[in-house]
């Protein structure tokens, strides 16, 4: 079955810092890959996305790039700032599941001043 | 500006109750889910609902059933709850899949924090 492995956190930074979470995943076929974020407090909101190989995805400053040959969509942010401090889940959606969501397990990102 | 809405932040129930989870949506979206979310494990998939009275199975429906009576309305039934289902529940809404290799955005709902004692 499909499946989507992260780093364990949390991650703990200082703002300014250089970010890197990595994601694998292991799926039958060519599925899309997500990053979701989760504040705290609230729901899950899509951070970014990338639907075939070699696509980059980015958004607010956070990029992840679709590498087919090593199964990879590690999330990248250059300078993190206190904002970032989140849950980050990786995400995939294989193209025979009508749009469900495969998730892993979330990597807490902890940036302090 | 797009809303999921869940009937409770926080929840504590006893064992053997029968609980009531509800999830409104106000973007007309025909999909909805209900995940559950334990650390270590991610989001994982109780059931999905595709239409008005059209139900499936996630990856761990054991022990949930759900209701979909309205399009905009999404309802997660523990018929007798166990200190196991103690969680946080998430509810999510997109918008029709047209071929199922495509992908529509899910928005989620700030989530309900239920406690089973």
């Amino acid at each position: 079955g499909n499946s989507v492995t992260q780093m364990e956190g949390p991650v703990t930074l200082s703002e300014e810092a250089f970010l890197t979470i990595n994601c694998t995943y292991t799926a039958t076929g060519y599925p899309s890959l997500f990053w979701y974020v989760q504040y705290p407090g609230e729901g899950l909101q899509l951070l970014l996305k990338a639907t075939k190989a070699d696509d980059k995805g980015s958004n607010k400053g956070f990029e992840a790039t679709y590498r087919k040959e090593t199964t990879s969509f590690h999330l990248e942010k250059g300078s993190v700032q206190v904002s970032d401090s989140a849950v980050y889940f990786c995400a995939l959606s294989d193209p025979d599941s009508w749009g469900k969501l495969q998730f892993g397990a979330g990597t807490q990102v902890v940036v302090t001043p | 500006d797009v809303k999921v809405t869940q009937s409770s932040r926080y929840l504590v129930k006893r064992t053997g109750e029968k609980v009531f989870l509800e999830c409104v949506q106000d973007m007309d979206h025909e999909n909805m889910f209900w995940y559950r979310q334990d650390p270590g494990l991610g989001l994982r998939l109780i059931y999905f609902s595709y239409d008005v009275k059209m139900k499936e199975k996630g990856d761990i429906p054991e022990g949930y059933s759900v209701s979909r009576e309205k399009k905009e309305r999404f309802s997660l039934i523990l018929e007798s709850a166990s200190t196991n289902q103690t969680s946080m529940y998430l509810c999510a809404s997109s918008s029709l899949i047209l071929r199922r290799e495509s992908y529509n955005e899910q928005f989620f709902g700030p989530g309900t924090r239920l406690t089973v004692l």
